[in-house]
């Protein structure tokens, strides 16, 4: 089953705005990832927070984690509308094997 | 990033035949694969697990005797749909590790677009 859930589930922006999405989960994390699909095709992987860090910089990404709240967001800074895709959230749980995904942020750059 | 190959990327098909997928890992050994299957607008669900040279586990509610993995080697997995019908339309997304334990980045193919007419 999902456990990841993000908000908003869609989200328009403008050029140049920024955009915030964010994802909950409900157990305990060894990491928390962010991966990026574009319409119809596989995923790429953004960013890996630990459970041990609270915020990581790549780029115009910020992923900030927040392990008491079970709660991660995602800030993409002076939005592009090559940004437009879904975003999901996965989760590694402590204890398993293999990532659980979010029901994923559609996101659309307006040029 | 690990690079992933899925094939084919795109296949049409009649309802009752079976159609395969092949997922290979080129630049490292997958000892463990995962299929996902994505329906349109829905996130990744998590359909099965295979250890290469053992039998698959399946997620609840996925079929084992419908969705044949094979996983042989360590750099091929193949996902088998035998019998499609439509309702198996979907998007089906490989992901192989080499099992590095937890905070390992998980690498994705391309993904499969299967269209059961």
């Amino acid at each position: 089953s999902q456990q990841g859930e993000e908000d908003p589930q869609a989200l328009s922006i403008q050029e140049g705005e920024n955009a915030t999405m964010n994802c909950s989960y409900k157990t305990s994390i060894n990491n928390l990832q962010w991966y990026r699909q574009n319409s119809g095709r596989g995923l790429v992987h953004l960013i890996l927070i630990r459970s041990n860090e609270r915020e990581k910089h790549s780029g115009r990404l910020r992923v900030t984690l927040d392990t008491s709240k079970k709660s991660s967001s995602l800030l993409i800074t002076a939005s592009r509308a090559a940004d437009t895709a879904s975003y999901f959230c996965a989760t590694d749980p402590r204890g398993g094997s293999r990532l659980t995904f979010g029901e994923g942020t559609q996101l659309t750059v307006n040029p | 990033g690990a690079v992933v190959s899925q094939h084919p990327s795109r296949v049409i098909c009649k309802s009752g035949t079976s159609v395969k997928i092949e997922c290979r890992s080129l630049d490292f050994q997958a000892t463990t694969m995962f299929w996902y299957r994505q329906f349109p607008k829905q996130s990744l669900m998590l359909m099965a697990t295979s250890n290469e040279g053992s039998k698959a586990t399946y997620e609840q509610g996925v079929e084992k005797d419908k969705f044949l993995i094979n996983h042989a080697s360590l750099t091929l997995s193949t996902l088998t749909v035998t019998s499609a019908h439509p309702e198996d339309s979907s998007f089906y997304i490989c992901s192989p590790t080499s099992g590095g334990g937890p905070g390992e980045t998980q690498y994705f193919g391309p993904g499969t677009r299967l269209l059961v007419l």
